[in-house]
This record gives structure tokens, C-alpha cells and sequence, in this order.
């Protein structure tokens, strides 16, 4: 079993609807999870990191952590086509806290 | 204030030479990462410094990869006898203290071909 496991996608979402993302994980000690845009060809940014069960919003973008059942997710509002991207999930170690494990990524793609 | 850079951009290098892949952090950063990244999957953990010591190195594949940060600054990533399988991006990362919670600011990586 992969540490982080995200559906490859591609996932294809018409533009104003919502795009949901989901992630899980298997160390049920980690405390940080987060999740990174990435657009072709470039590096990684960070949208968005939770760290405590229940949701999290930050504008159009929620994310979603359910420790019990090692699932994180993020679901897009009103989605853009400069949504189109791959969807990170990552993780922290729980043995050694700084570590971040990332998935393989979804890609999104936001059809107009 | 400037982000996270890397150099160079592109390496292209035959199999069993050496090279070296150097990172900047943000000014002011004490904890640094790199990363490696395959096509069509996420940035894998090598290794990790904080200030000048490495703290995890983990994530490295084989001695032939090295990881040195002597000022607690720059970091240089070091590969002997490369292989066509070390092509890839190689990305740096670096945060302000290192714990779990902290951002971590991506480079734009370099892009490692060995043929």
C-alpha cells in the first residue's frame, strides 16, 4: 500500500461546478497534510494545509480531513480553467515530523 | 524578497559522470529539502537539513547521492557514477523553522537527463 494514495484522474469538471479531490494516507500518526497545486512544468505551490478534523475554507477551496478514516480532500468552488492543474496531497511523517510525503497526484482539468 | 532558486535549470550529462545540482534557499530559512520528481508522479523525499546538519536523510537511493549544506545556506546535491535512471527533476524546497506545520517553498528544480 502506498503511503498517500490519490486517484491519477484525469478528472474532468465543468467550469462554475465543483471539483472535488481525495486523498488517503496510511500513518495514522500524521498531524500535517496538505495540498499543492502544480501546473505543467512547474513546481509545486501550497493551496491549502489542515491539521485538525472538520473543514478548513480559504476562498473558493476547502479542504477536508477525516483522521479516523485517513482521508483528506479538497473540493474547488466554482471552478476556473486556471484550476487545471495536477492535485497534490502530501503528508507528514509521523517519525520524523518534517518529512512530507506526497501522493502521485490528480489531474484536474476544467472544461469551459 | 526572493524565492527559492535553483541552478542550473537543465543538466544534461552522460551515464557514470558526476554532477552537481545547487539549491538557494528563501533568505533566512533554516530548513531545506530535496526532492526528486518522475514524470506523472509526486516529489519524492531525499533528504532533509536543518541549519547545517542533515536531519533526515532517508530518502536518499544510494551512496552514490550526497547532500552538503556548509554554511546552512546553499545546498549542493551531489551525484557520482550517474545512471539513466537518477533522470529526473530534482526540486528544492525550503521552510522557515522545519516542523511539521511550516510551508515549504518550492525552486523551480533542475532537470537531470543522462543518456
Amino acid at each position: 500500500q502506498k503511503e498517500v494514495e490519490q486517484n491519477s484522474g484525469p478528472l474532468s469538471v465543468p467550469e462554475g461546478a465543483i471539483a472535488s479531490l481525495n486523498c488517503t494516507y496510511s500513518d495514522r500518526g500524521s498531524q500535517s497534510f496538505f495540498w499543492y497545486r502544480q501546473y505543467s512544468g512547474k513546481s509545486p505551490e501550497l493551496i491549502m494545509s489542515i491539521y485538525s478534523n472538520g473543514d478548513k475554507e480559504d476562498g473558493r477551496f476547502t479542504a477536508q480531513l477525516n483522521k479516523a478514516s485517513q482521508y483528506v480532500s479538497l473540493l474547488i468552488r466554482d471552478s476556473q480553467p486556471s484550476d487545471s492543474a495536477t492535485y497534490l496531497c502530501a503528508v507528514n511523517s509521523y517519525s520524523s515530523a518534517s518529512k512530507i510525503i506526497f501522493g502521485s497526484g490528480t489531474r484536474l482539468s476544467i472544461r469551459p | 524578497g526572493a524565492g527559492v532558486s535553483q541552478t542550473p535549470s537543465n543538466k544534461v550529462t552522460e551515464k557514470g559522470k558526476y554532477v552537481e545540482l545547487r539549491c538557494d534557499p528563501i533568505s533566512g530559512h533554516t530548513a531545506l529539502y530535496w526532492y526528486r520528481q518522475s514524470l506523472g508522479q509526486g516529489p519524492e523525499f531525499l533528504i532533509y537539513f536543518q541549519g547545517t546538519g542533515a536531519a533526515d536523510d532517508s530518502g536518499l537511493p544510494n551512496d552514490r547521492f550526497f547532500a552538503v549544506r556548509p554554511e546552512g545556506s546553499v545546498s549542493t546535491l551531489k551525484i557520482q557514477r550517474t545512471e539513466r535512471g537518477d533522470s529526473a527533476v530534482y526540486l528544492c524546497a525550503s521552510s522557515l523553522r522545519g516542523v511539521g506545520e511550516d510551508t515549504q517553498y518550492f525552486g523551480p528544480g533542475t532537470r537531470l537527463t543522462v543518456l
